[in-house]
């Protein structure tokens, strides 16, 4: 079974500090690990990928089998940061690589 | 180029009745998929189809739900009766292919109301 766990629902840092988003997975494959991004008033989009291993808007992600997390970090948090954070899972027993997603972090940014 | 659209935006119907979301996906994507996140909840998978085919409908509850592609591009959604567990959002997605390379693209989401 595919699970993915997220577990702040919402994390508050000021402008400049370090920022972590958790994520923990439970996958018996070898998985794909994404970090999806919604904005106030936009559409969920991708941020990154940890195939990619590239870094957006300041953000990166490292993929840890050993501990089954693909943690979200930015050195120095802005404001226009804020949003809601997904991460999501899509292994290969899923027909197609539709997306597994968690429940979601949602970052506060305050000045 | 124009994202995924949906509509209607919001929606909002009594328990038992019937309601239909539409999808338009980004031209060329060969893959559709249909999410519902509750509130407080990640986006769940409906269906996904690749062109007018279904792929994956396991967590689609058929007993009420429905969901079409006729000729591979344009999707409709249907909840037939409606219950109160049913509000959520509706999210349509699209992407070239099936692989997880393929990045998935969302449209606004269908906000349902159930009362």
């Amino acid at each position: 079974a595919q699970r993915v766990t997220q577990p702040e629902k919402l994390l508050s840092v000021f402008k400049g500090a370090p920022v972590e988003l958790k994520c923990n997975y439970s996958y018996s494959g070898s998985p794909e690990l994404f970090w999806y991004v919604q904005y106030s008033r936009q559409r969920l989009q991708l941020l990154l990928r940890h195939i990619s291993r590239e870094s957006i808007k300041g953000f990166t992600a490292d993929l840890n089998k050993g501990e089954t997390s693909f943690h979200l970090k930015k050195p120095f948090a802005q404001e226009e940061d804020s949003a809601m954070y997904y991460c999501a899972l899509s292994g290969a027993s899923n027909s197609g690589y539709a997306l597994n997603f968690g429940k979601g972090t949602s970052l506060l940014v305050t000045p | 180029e124009a994202g995924v659209a949906q509509s209607p935006r919001y929606k909002i119907i009594e328990k038992r009745q019937s309601v239909a979301f539409w999808c338009n996906p980004i031209s060329g994507h060969a893959t559709l998929y249909w999410y519902q996140q509750i509130l407080g909840q990640g986006p769940k998978l409906l269906i996904q189809f690749q062109n007018n085919g279904v792929v994956d409908d396991s967590q689609l509850p058929k007993d009420r739900f429905s969901a079409e592609r006729l000729k591979g591009v344009d999707s409709t959604l249907k909840i037939q009766p409606a219950k109160l567990e049913d509000s959520a959002v509706y999210l349509c997605a699209s992407s070239l292919g099936t692989d997880y390379y393929n990045e998935q693209f969302f449209g606004p989401g269908t906000r349902l109301t159930v009362l």
